[in-house]
């Protein structure tokens, strides 16, 4: 079936260090891809974004690499701080006679001090 | 620049009870979205609105939630009879265009359900 996962559910890391985020895909048809931000008692936030024409981008401490050929993707998180513990999701957008935006389970991240 | 508004925050109510959740989306962003977020899971897709005309509700079960979007601008989801098993976080994202590649969702607090 078609799906969106995260390969591990909690990733705990020590302040300062950098943090990566992994995420497989089924859907080879996807072509737009979301990370997002969700903090205890809040909505999910964007945080970057990447367009199946490219490998690669880069945002603030934050870069997210897609690899097509394996429908996977990650997120890279530079100097992580307390700050970044959330639980982060992947997304993509389908379009099969309308877009919508299909979420993964989730990693949740901590930040050791 | 305002965010999504939902209300309310938090409902506890009685299995076969209604509820109502309202959410007011970013001004000018046509397309709205309700999701259902179960604890320790990630966001669901219910309902999926552009002005006022329903997208995709493939994921929604229409024998207890209805949804409707008057007027193009805030919406109302509605669950009539609840069951347990819809305690859930009720998400209610906004977007500016239903277009390829452009579909950044801007979220609310969304509101928390328990069923009882």
């Amino acid at each position: 079936g078609e799906s969106v996962g995260l390969h591990l559910p909690t990733l705990s890391v020590q302040e300062g260090d950098n943090s990566i985020i992994n995420c497989a895909y089924s859907n080879s048809a996807s072509d737009y891809f979301i990370w997002y931000k969700q903090e205890s008692g809040k909505g999910p936030q964007f945080i970057i974004d990447i367009r199946s024409n490219m490998d690669k981008r880069q945002g603030q401490r934050v870069t997210v690499l897609l690899n097509k050929t394996v429908k996977h993707l990650s997120l890279q998180i530079a100097a992580t701080q307390p700050g970044d513990s959330a639980v982060y999701f992947c997304a993509e957008n389908r379009g099969t006679g309308g877009f919508k935006t299909i979420f993964g389970a989730g990693t949740r991240l901590f930040v050791k001090a | 620049e305002a965010g999504v508004a939902q209300s309310p925050r938090y409902k506890i109510i009685e299995k076969r009870q209604s509820v109502a959740f309202w959410c007011n989306p970013i001004s000018g962003h046509a397309t709205l979205y309700w999701y259902q977020q179960i604890l320790g899971q990630g966001p669901k897709l219910l309902i999926q609105f552009q002005n006022n005309g329903v997208v995709d509700d493939s994921q929604l079960p229409k024998d207890r939630f209805s949804a409707e979007r008057l007027k193009g601008v805030d919406s109302t989801l509605k669950i009539q009879p609840a069951k347990l098993e819809d305690s859930a976080v009720y998400l209610c994202a906004s977007s500016l265009a239903h277009e390829r590649g452009t579909e950044k969702l801007f979220f609310g607090s969304g509101t928390q359900l328990s069923v009882l």
